[in-house]
């Protein structure tokens, strides 16, 4: 079936330095992609999507490019800073509206 | 505007007990979801309504129930708890079932432990 595999965690990363979290996906047609965070605490919520193939999704710093040749979608920042301290899930949705989620990347940014 | 609100925030429940989480959303959105979080595994679905009066099983329905009398409400119920359905759920709506580039809304979340 339809599915994601994203990077396991967890990733702990100091001020200002790279990231980047993979994510694969598995899927019998061409789905949409998402990235969602969780913030301590907090439920889910969107952070960037890609419909199509080639399309580049960002948002708050944070780059993730739909590539249908190596089926990922990785999730890329520049420079991270320690309120970007969270749980990632990729996520992808195929002919419905039903998610498929993976399993989460905890990120944790040191000042 | 409130979006989505689930209650409780956790409960602790014996096992054989009966539970009802509640979900309420208040963008008069077509679709809703619930979702179980479980370390190491994501969210898994576990029933959806596409629109009032219609429900369909999810990942993993077993165990639980639902309903959808009318746009804003989508209760989840948990006939007889067991210690497996141990986790975070987590209610979610979209604006327009069926569209896949549709994004999902979550609430807070409910930890529910059974013991």
């Amino acid at each position: 079936g339809d599915s994601v595999t994203q990077m396991e965690g967890p990733v702990t990363l100091s001020e200002e330095a790279f990231l980047t979290i993979n994510c694969t996906y598995t899927a019998t047609g061409y789905p949409s992609l998402f990235w969602y965070v969780q913030y301590p605490g907090e439920g889910l919520q969107l952070l960037l999507k890609a419909t199509k193939a080639d399309d580049k999704g960002s948002n708050k710093g944070f780059e993730a490019t739909y590539r249908k040749e190596t089926t990922s979608f990785h999730l890329e920042k520049g420079s991270v800073q320690v309120s970007d301290s969270a749980v990632y899930f990729c996520a992808l949705v195929l002919n419905d509206y039903k998610l498929s989620f993976g399993a989460g990347t905890t990120v944790t940014v040191r000042a | 505007t409130a979006g989505i609100t689930q209650a409780p925030t956790s409960q602790i429940l014996a096992a054989g007990r009966s539970m009802t989480l509640r979900c309420t959303q208040d963008m008069r959105h077509n679709a809703m979801y619930w979702y179980r979080q479980d370390l190491g595994l994501g969210l898994r679905l576990i029933h959806y309504s596409n629109t009032a009066g219609t429900t369909g099983k999810g990942e993993v329905p077993d165990g639980y129930s639902v309903s959808r009398a009318n746009t804003d409400d989508f209760p989840l119920t948990l006939a007889s708890a067991v210690p497996s359905q141990t986790s975070v759920y987590f209610c979610a709506s979209s604006d327009a079932a069926g569209i896949s580039t549709d994004t999902q809304y979550f609430g807070p979340g409910t930890r529910l432990t059974v013991l």
